[in-house]
């Protein structure tokens, strides 16, 4: 069956530090993938998206990478600040589908 | 970008009883799409409504236990029917948007009791 995972544990670091996050999945070849931002008592924004085509995108302090061989993408906090606290989600899906498989999200805490 | 507004925003209901979400977009979309989010899991789809057709369900859930209704391009509820402690969950709704991703509305926090 179809599996992504995130890192469970949560991610602490320091503030001006870059956070990596990984996703990793599974039996599934999506088309693109997504991270989203979500807070407590909030759904989740999205933040970036890469397609299978792409290896890196950047926008602002984040990066994302992604690594169809691997099965593998890792998002990249720069500089980060305790305002970046939250917990972040990957999700994939198929081309011409907008049916998301979501991971079950990294919390990070950046310390001040 | 999608404003979306969900209500309740969340609700404490009694075993066997029925709750409707409303979820209201600030702008007409075709396609409108219902997730559950149980405590420490991802979000799951539960299903996806069209406007003018029944919705569609994915794997696991159904239409008695969650009707769903999409009277037009702006607006849909979910309902979570005869309701147990299992059914606890955050349940978001979200529509798309080519290359930014979807939006979601805040969510509903519901604790059956």
């Amino acid at each position: 069956s179809q599996k992504i995972e995130q890192n469970s544990e949560a991610l602490n670091i320091q503030e001006g530090k870059t956070a990596t996050l990984t996703c990793n999945y599974t039996n599934y070849s999506p088309a693109y993938l997504q991270w989203y931002r979500q807070d407590p008592g909030r759904g989740p924004v999205f933040l970036l998206l890469i397609r299978e085509n792409e290896k890196e995108k950047r926008k602002e302090r984040l990066k994302v990478t992604f690594d169809t061989t691997l099965k593998q993408s890792l998002f990249h906090i720069t500089a980060s600040q305790p305002a970046d606290s939250a917990t972040y989600l990957c999700a994939l899906a198929r081309s011409g589908t907008y049916k998301y498989i979501f991971g079950t999200g990294t919390r990070l805490k950046v310390l001040a | 970008s999608a404003v979306i507004s969900q209500k309740p925003s969340r609700d404490i209901c009694q075993r066997g009883t029925s709750l409707t979400i409303q979820c209201q977009v600030d702008s007409q979309v075709t396609m409108m799409f219902w997730y559950r989010q149980q405590p420490g899991q991802s979000l799951t789809l539960i299903a996806t409504a069209n406007q003018g057709s029944e919705a569609t369900y994915e794997s696991g859930f159904v239409i008695d236990k969650f009707p769903i209704s999409r009277p037009n391009l702006t607006f849909s509820t979910l309902t979570v029917s005869n309701m147990s402690p299992e059914d606890s969950s955050i349940y978001l709704c979200s529509v798309e948007s080519r290359d930014r991703g979807a939006f979601f509305g805040q969510g509903t926090r519901l604790t059956v009791v």
